[in-house]
Protein backbone atom coordinates (compact mmCIF):
# COMPACT_ATOMS: atom_id res chain seq x y z
CA UNK A 1 0.00 0.00 0.00
CA UNK A 2 1.20 3.38 -0.83
CA UNK A 3 2.54 5.47 1.89
CA UNK A 4 3.08 9.26 1.57
CA UNK A 5 5.39 10.85 3.78
CA UNK A 6 5.72 14.52 4.20
CA UNK A 7 8.61 16.44 6.41
CA UNK A 8 9.16 18.30 8.26
CA UNK A 9 5.57 18.29 10.05
CA UNK A 10 5.68 21.88 10.90
CA UNK A 11 8.06 25.25 9.85
CA UNK A 12 8.52 28.93 10.76
CA UNK A 13 10.18 30.91 8.70
CA UNK A 14 10.38 35.11 8.95
CA UNK A 15 8.71 37.06 5.56
CA UNK A 16 10.65 36.64 2.44
CA UNK A 17 12.64 33.75 2.75
CA UNK A 18 12.43 30.90 0.19
CA UNK A 19 11.52 27.54 1.38
CA UNK A 20 11.02 23.57 0.47
CA UNK A 21 8.94 21.48 1.34
CA UNK A 22 9.50 17.28 0.91
CA UNK A 23 7.31 14.71 -0.02
CA UNK A 24 8.40 11.21 -0.66
CA UNK A 25 6.35 8.38 -1.57
CA UNK A 26 6.73 4.16 -1.53
CA UNK A 27 4.82 3.37 -4.63
CA UNK A 28 6.05 4.74 -7.94
CA UNK A 29 2.66 3.36 -9.85
CA UNK A 30 1.51 6.47 -10.06
CA UNK A 31 -0.44 8.49 -12.26
CA UNK A 32 0.22 11.81 -10.85
CA UNK A 33 1.58 13.76 -7.53
CA UNK A 34 -0.59 16.90 -6.58
CA UNK A 35 0.34 19.87 -3.97
CA UNK A 36 -2.63 21.34 -2.12
CA UNK A 37 -2.72 24.31 0.01
CA UNK A 38 -5.17 23.88 2.88
CA UNK A 39 -6.50 26.76 5.01
CA UNK A 40 -7.60 26.28 8.65
CA UNK A 41 -11.21 24.72 8.78
CA UNK A 42 -11.28 24.90 4.52
CA UNK A 43 -11.34 22.81 1.84
CA UNK A 44 -8.18 22.30 -0.34
CA UNK A 45 -7.32 24.45 -2.84
CA UNK A 46 -4.75 22.33 -5.77
CA UNK A 47 -1.53 24.19 -6.42
CA UNK A 48 0.06 21.85 -8.80
CA UNK A 49 -0.01 19.11 -10.68
CA UNK A 50 3.19 17.18 -11.75
CA UNK A 51 2.41 13.89 -14.15
CA UNK A 52 4.58 10.81 -13.73
CA UNK A 53 6.52 11.49 -16.83
CA UNK A 54 7.44 15.02 -15.89
CA UNK A 55 9.80 16.40 -13.96
CA UNK A 56 8.85 20.00 -12.63
CA UNK A 57 5.89 22.55 -12.65
CA UNK A 58 5.82 26.30 -12.11
CA UNK A 59 2.82 28.57 -11.30
CA UNK A 60 4.08 32.00 -9.90
CA UNK A 61 6.34 31.82 -6.73
CA UNK A 62 5.75 28.60 -6.71
CA UNK A 63 7.77 25.20 -8.37
CA UNK A 64 7.42 21.46 -7.67
CA UNK A 65 10.01 18.87 -8.85
CA UNK A 66 8.82 15.05 -8.78
CA UNK A 67 11.34 11.93 -8.83
CA UNK A 68 9.37 9.16 -9.51
CA UNK A 69 12.36 6.40 -9.66
CA UNK A 70 13.54 7.86 -6.00
CA UNK A 71 10.15 8.28 -4.74
CA UNK A 72 10.23 12.29 -4.19
CA UNK A 73 8.83 16.04 -4.63
CA UNK A 74 9.97 19.06 -3.22
CA UNK A 75 7.75 22.08 -3.05
CA UNK A 76 9.31 25.37 -3.20
CA UNK A 77 8.11 28.40 -2.13
CA UNK A 78 10.22 31.82 -3.11
CA UNK A 79 9.92 35.07 -1.18
CA UNK A 80 7.60 33.72 1.46
CA UNK A 81 4.39 35.58 2.65
CA UNK A 82 2.14 35.25 5.57
CA UNK A 83 -0.66 34.97 3.34
CA UNK A 84 1.03 31.76 2.40
CA UNK A 85 0.36 30.41 5.63
CA UNK A 86 -1.34 26.98 5.48
CA UNK A 87 -0.97 23.55 5.47
CA UNK A 88 0.34 21.94 2.55
CA UNK A 89 -0.26 18.84 1.43
CA UNK A 90 0.89 16.04 -1.05
CA UNK A 91 -0.89 13.80 -2.71
CA UNK A 92 0.11 10.87 -5.24
CA UNK A 93 -2.34 9.58 -7.27
CA UNK A 94 -2.17 5.51 -7.71
CA UNK A 95 -2.23 4.18 -11.13
CA UNK A 96 -3.72 0.84 -9.86
CA UNK A 97 -6.93 0.17 -9.82
CA UNK A 98 -7.04 -1.85 -6.68
CA UNK A 99 -6.79 1.15 -4.95
CA UNK A 100 -9.66 3.08 -6.66
CA UNK A 101 -7.25 5.46 -8.03
CA UNK A 102 -6.89 7.07 -5.08
CA UNK A 103 -5.41 10.18 -4.64
CA UNK A 104 -2.87 8.89 -1.46
CA UNK A 105 -2.22 12.14 1.00
CA UNK A 106 0.72 12.87 3.35
CA UNK A 107 -0.30 13.97 6.64
CA UNK A 108 0.68 17.19 5.40
CA UNK A 109 3.59 20.56 6.66
CA UNK A 110 1.91 22.96 8.70
CA UNK A 111 4.09 26.89 7.37
CA UNK A 112 4.02 29.78 9.42
CA UNK A 113 4.89 32.87 7.96
CA UNK A 114 6.21 35.47 10.23
CA UNK A 115 5.87 39.17 9.07
CA UNK B 1 -17.31 29.29 -12.13
CA UNK B 2 -15.56 25.54 -12.54
CA UNK B 3 -16.31 24.42 -8.41
CA UNK B 4 -17.36 21.46 -6.50
CA UNK B 5 -20.13 21.93 -4.00
CA UNK B 6 -21.48 19.94 -1.02
CA UNK B 7 -24.12 20.64 1.42
CA UNK B 8 -24.15 21.24 4.20
CA UNK B 9 -20.97 22.33 5.66
CA UNK B 10 -21.83 21.73 8.82
CA UNK B 11 -23.61 18.84 10.54
CA UNK B 12 -24.58 18.11 13.99
CA UNK B 13 -26.84 14.69 14.07
CA UNK B 14 -27.54 11.82 16.46
CA UNK B 15 -26.54 8.38 16.61
CA UNK B 16 -28.73 6.25 13.92
CA UNK B 17 -30.60 9.04 12.15
CA UNK B 18 -29.89 8.87 8.49
CA UNK B 19 -28.57 11.40 6.85
CA UNK B 20 -26.95 12.61 3.21
CA UNK B 21 -24.08 14.90 2.31
CA UNK B 22 -24.70 16.44 -1.59
CA UNK B 23 -21.61 16.96 -3.62
CA UNK B 24 -22.42 18.34 -7.23
CA UNK B 25 -20.19 19.31 -9.89
CA UNK B 26 -20.09 21.46 -12.62
CA UNK B 27 -17.02 20.67 -14.63
CA UNK B 28 -18.42 17.70 -16.59
CA UNK B 29 -15.85 15.16 -14.50
CA UNK B 30 -16.30 11.55 -15.27
CA UNK B 31 -14.21 10.33 -11.71
CA UNK B 32 -15.67 11.58 -8.12
CA UNK B 33 -14.63 10.40 -4.82
CA UNK B 34 -15.35 11.12 -1.22
CA UNK B 35 -12.49 11.20 1.74
CA UNK B 36 -12.84 11.76 5.12
CA UNK B 37 -10.09 13.82 6.96
CA UNK B 38 -9.22 12.70 10.71
CA UNK B 39 -6.24 14.10 13.04
CA UNK B 40 -3.49 11.80 12.49
CA UNK B 41 -4.72 9.73 10.18
CA UNK B 42 -4.93 12.41 7.34
CA UNK B 43 -7.30 11.86 4.47
CA UNK B 44 -9.07 8.68 2.92
CA UNK B 45 -10.79 7.40 0.67
CA UNK B 46 -14.50 5.76 1.44
CA UNK B 47 -15.89 5.89 -1.96
CA UNK B 48 -15.19 6.31 -5.62
CA UNK B 49 -16.95 6.15 -9.21
CA UNK B 50 -15.88 6.44 -12.31
CA UNK B 51 -18.79 7.43 -14.15
CA UNK B 52 -22.77 7.31 -14.18
CA UNK B 53 -23.52 4.10 -12.42
CA UNK B 54 -20.32 2.76 -11.53
CA UNK B 55 -19.34 2.96 -8.31
CA UNK B 56 -16.80 1.31 -5.97
CA UNK B 57 -15.27 1.12 -2.27
CA UNK B 58 -12.02 3.18 -1.51
CA UNK B 59 -10.05 2.44 1.77
CA UNK B 60 -12.59 3.09 4.47
CA UNK B 61 -16.44 2.10 2.86
CA UNK B 62 -17.84 0.73 5.98
CA UNK B 63 -21.09 2.53 7.32
CA UNK B 64 -21.47 4.67 3.93
CA UNK B 65 -23.49 4.43 1.38
CA UNK B 66 -22.95 6.05 -2.72
CA UNK B 67 -25.08 6.24 -5.70
CA UNK B 68 -24.01 8.12 -8.97
CA UNK B 69 -27.42 8.37 -10.78
CA UNK B 70 -26.14 11.63 -12.63
CA UNK B 71 -22.85 12.72 -13.57
CA UNK B 72 -22.45 16.09 -12.07
CA UNK B 73 -23.63 14.28 -8.70
CA UNK B 74 -22.70 11.94 -6.33
CA UNK B 75 -24.20 11.73 -2.43
CA UNK B 76 -22.50 10.51 0.72
CA UNK B 77 -25.34 8.49 2.70
CA UNK B 78 -25.22 7.66 5.97
CA UNK B 79 -27.88 5.02 6.58
CA UNK B 80 -27.18 4.56 10.57
CA UNK B 81 -24.67 6.97 11.56
CA UNK B 82 -21.99 6.59 14.52
CA UNK B 83 -19.66 8.82 16.54
CA UNK B 84 -16.75 7.04 14.66
CA UNK B 85 -18.04 8.40 11.79
CA UNK B 86 -17.79 12.12 13.50
CA UNK B 87 -15.00 13.96 10.83
CA UNK B 88 -14.39 16.02 8.12
CA UNK B 89 -15.36 14.89 4.47
CA UNK B 90 -14.50 15.74 1.24
CA UNK B 91 -16.19 15.33 -2.03
CA UNK B 92 -13.40 15.53 -5.04
CA UNK B 93 -13.52 15.65 -9.04
CA UNK B 94 -11.20 14.94 -11.61
CA UNK B 95 -11.86 14.96 -15.51
CA UNK B 96 -10.54 11.74 -15.19
CA UNK B 97 -9.26 9.20 -13.04
CA UNK B 98 -5.39 10.02 -13.89
CA UNK B 99 -6.09 14.09 -14.22
CA UNK B 100 -6.37 17.02 -11.80
CA UNK B 101 -8.19 16.59 -8.97
CA UNK B 102 -11.10 19.40 -7.31
CA UNK B 103 -11.98 19.44 -3.79
CA UNK B 104 -15.52 20.65 -2.28
CA UNK B 105 -15.00 23.36 0.98
CA UNK B 106 -15.57 20.44 2.75
CA UNK B 107 -18.47 18.95 5.15
CA UNK B 108 -17.80 19.00 9.11
CA UNK B 109 -20.12 16.28 10.84
CA UNK B 110 -20.50 15.96 14.25
CA UNK B 111 -22.33 12.38 15.01
CA UNK B 112 -23.32 12.68 19.04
Amino acid sequence: KQEVTQIPAALSVPEGENLVLNCSFTDSAIYNLQWFRQDPGKGLTSLLLIQSSQREQTSGRLNASLDKSSGRSTLYIAASQPGDSATYLCAARSSNSNSGYALNFGKGTSLLVTP
Amino acid sequence: EAQVTQNPRYLITVTGKKLTVTCSQNMNHEYMSWYRQDPGLGLRQIYYSMNVEVTDKGDVPEGYKVSRKEKRNFPLILESPSPNQTSLYFCASSFRRNTEAFFGQGTRLTVV
